[in-house]
């Protein structure tokens, strides 16, 4: 299957820095790429879309200066957590697709620890 | 708005028994549909999807998933669980727009197996 890669698989960072996050597709072009957040024993949660070349689409509820997004090719989209707070650590997945019809495949994940 | 609940957060079964994990979905058009595996440490694994046609789908490591639209449902199945199947199991639904959409993912239900 597609595989999709993210890095750092975990990083610690100081309140108030900014941290970014790859997410890439190996093996295929992801035209659509997805980025999801999960809290500790809880599910999924779809922050945000972002298509190759165009602005991302938020979630509601999600803080658009707060995480960027961009999806700069058809096989990397970073996410930026800036000015990070203890409230964002978290575990941030990204996942891939080819379109429409298409399955999505999912990065390993990026544990997140704010300090 | 669509949703996917997962009623059963835990489920303890014996090695060798039979598995069932339910899922129930709510969506205004045709779903697709999926079952994820997640283990520690690891990203999501896809073990099944449905799109269209047969309502009983085959996945991988012998996992099968029945669609019944009259109850909503789409419920996972083992015939003889392994150890290894261990891990916490994600139910998600998504639009007609398969891998342009993002997914709405269940609570999860992690299986114990019991030697």
């Amino acid at each position: 299957g597609a595989v999709v890669s993210q890095h750092p698989s975990w990083v610690i960072c100081k309140s108030g820095t900014s941290v970014k996050i790859e997410c890439r597709s190996l093996d295929f072009q992801a035209t659509t790429m997805f980025w999801y957040r999960q809290f500790p024993k809880q599910s999924l949660m779809l922050m945000a879309t972002s298509n190759e070349g165009s602005k991302a689409t938020y979630e509601q509820g999600v803080e658009k200066d707060k995480f960027l997004i961009n999806h700069a090719s058809l096989t990397l989209s970073t996410l930026t957590v800036t000015s990070a707070h203890p409230e964002d650590s978290s575990f941030y997945i990204c996942s891939g697709g080819e379109g429409v019809g298409d399955t999505q495949y999912f990065g390993p994940g990026t544990r997140l620890t704010v300090l | 708005a669509q949703s996917v609940t997962q009623p059963d957060i835990h489920i303890t079964v014996s090695e060798g028994a039979s598995l069932e994990l339910r899922c129930n979905y709510s969506y205004g058009a045709t779903p697709y549909l999926f079952w994820y595996v997640q283990s520690p440490g690891q990203g999501l694994q896809l073990l099944l999807k449905y799109f269209s046609g047969d309502t009983l789908v085959q996945g991988i490591k012998g996992f099968e998933a029945e669609f019944k639209r009259s109850q909503s449902s789409f419920n996972l199945r083992k015939p003889s669980v392994h150890w290894s199947d261990a891990a916490e199991y994600f139910c998600a639904v998504g639009g007609s727009g398969g891998g342009a959409d993002g997914l709405t993912f269940g609570k999860g239900t992690h299986l114990i197996i019991q030697p």
